[in-house]
């Protein structure tokens, strides 16, 4: 079954404009990680934030975690065509070590 | 070796057929897990292990599924009798611990015909 659930499912945007996209989940988590495909390949870890923090940054990439909303937001500012992949978040429930996936959004960055 | 690594990357296999899909983590990495994801849909997950314990193996959809990671390193993900709904992309990741960030081998795409 599916912890998170990425709002949207789908997006278009264009080259140089900020993405947002955000994750809603059920339980209590530990830790919750964004992650990148480009086209059915390989998943790229993005970031990893824990339930104690609130806000992380790498690069152009912005997480936040509300855990009284159960939410996490990424946001990818001044995006390139390069960016367009689908992203999935994954949450680590409290109780245990494995971590779900949500279906992802699909983001499309046209130049 | 640096990465996760899968292998074979492609396997076709005729239905009845038994498949072994091998895992290889990130050397020193304590947690491995196994994912399958079919087309447009995010991983779901199998089953993973700490060390060579099994956690967790409520993922596996039916008894033709079973993973053993034997000396904590190595992992085999065995598929019995296949089915054409087995057909999917299966995705093996390890960590070094609960908390820390996991990493994604290439996968290994399985079709059955």
């Amino acid at each position: 079954s599916q912890q998170g659930e990425e709002d949207p499912q789908a997006l278009s945007i264009q080259e140089g404009e900020n993405a947002t996209m955000n994750c809603s989940y059920k339980t209590s988590i530990n830790n919750l990680q964004w992650y990148r495909q480009n086209s059915g390949r390989g998943l790229v870890h993005l970031i990893l934030i824990r339930s104690n923090e609130r806000e992380k940054h790498s690069g152009r990439l912005r997480v936040t975690l509300d855990t009284s909303k159960k939410s996490s937001s990424l946001l990818i500012t001044a995006s390139r065509a390069a960016d367009t992949a689908s992203y999935f978040c994954a949450t680590a429930p409290s109780y245990g070590q494995n971590f779900v996936f949500g279906p992802g959004t699909r983001l499309s960055v046209l130049p | 070796g640096a990465g996760v690594s899968q292998s074979p990357r492609y396997k076709v296999t005729k239905r009845g057929q038994d498949v072994a899909l091998r895992c290889d983590p990130i050397s020193g990495h304590v947690s491995l897990y196994w994912y399958r994801q079919a087309l447009g849909q995010g991983p779901e997950f199998l089953t993973y292990f700490n060390y060579e314990a099994q956690q967790d193996k409520s993922g596996l959809p039916n008894d033709r599924f079973s993973a053993e990671r034997p000396e904590g390193s190595i992992s085999t993900l065995t598929i019995q009798r296949t089915e054409q709904r087995d057909s999917a992309m299966y995705r093996c990741a390890s960590r070094e611990g609960a908390a820390a960030e996991a990493f994604f081998g290439q996968g290994t795409r399985l079709t059955v015909v």
